[in-house]
């Protein structure tokens, strides 16, 4: 039972243009939502996070939008750059007890061209 | 310091052997995870630690042992391994529920082999 998912497994996008990463979740108690980049061979790095309250977190380059009717949520890279090119894995977060466990998303293969 | 150290990066071994990953962070994080990623799949939750004892077990296999000896450490101890737990094993660490920041910062990984 996948709780989060992310349907596209990859996508390709120009230099300089907008990037736009989706992902669903089934489960309405998750309490954050991070976004991670990953490369082959190596941990996740953190992105951006956003808490279940809010609608919308920018830094930067990145913005991500989270519509709790729907649940759903996105990424947006604004411009994309070569260096994104990347492994991008959306994770659910649910406060249990002191800690927190992520579920992540199936992952999508984001290729920025130049 | 927002680095999580894992050691080794990569490892093979025999089915019939003993051998251990670490785990350390100098971040003053009191939850720390054991994730196991396949290729081309999503990182599985395996373990959690919540100050220094062990909240979470993810119904993971008695051939897995984790171990936090202090704050900073987290060993997976692996006897008795099958061909298909060939993976990469992630270390994470995170704040504690409450406080500022509840990203996770992950380590590089062990790639382990077994053979």
């Amino acid at each position: 039972d996948q709780q989060v998912k992310q349907n596209s497994p990859s996508l390709s996008v120009q230099e300089g243009r907008i990037s736009i990463l989706n992902c669903d979740y089934t489960n309405s108690m998750f309490d954050y939502f991070l976004w991670y980049k990953k490369y082959p061979a190596e941990g996740p790095t953190f992105l951006i996070s956003i808490s279940s309250i809010k609608d919308k977190n920018e830094d930067g380059r990145f913005t991500v939008f989270l519509n709790k009717s729907a649940k759903h949520l996105s990424l947006h890279i604004v411009p994309s750059q070569p260096g994104d090119s990347a492994v991008y894995f959306c994770a659910a977060v649910e406060l249990a007890g002191t800690a927190s466990k992520l579920t992540f998303g199936t992952g999508t293969r984001l290729q920025v061209t130049l | 310091d927002t680095e999580v150290t894992q050691t080794p990066k990569h490892l093979v071994m025999g089915m019939t052997n003993k051998k251990s990953l670490k785990c350390e962070q100098h971040m003053g994080h009191r939850a720390m995870y054991w994730y196991k990623q396949k290729a081309k799949k999503p990182p599985e939750l395996m373990f959690v630690y919540s100050y220094e004892k062990l909240s979470i077990n993810e119904s993971v296999p008695s051939r897995f042992s984790p171990e936090c000896p202090n704050s900073s450490l987290l060993n997976l101890h692996l006897h008795a391994l099958q061909p298909e737990d060939s993976a990469l094993y992630l270390c994470a660490s995170s704040q504690i529920q409450g406080e500022v920041g509840t990203e996770a910062f992950f380590g590089q990984g062990t790639r382990l082999t077994v053979v």
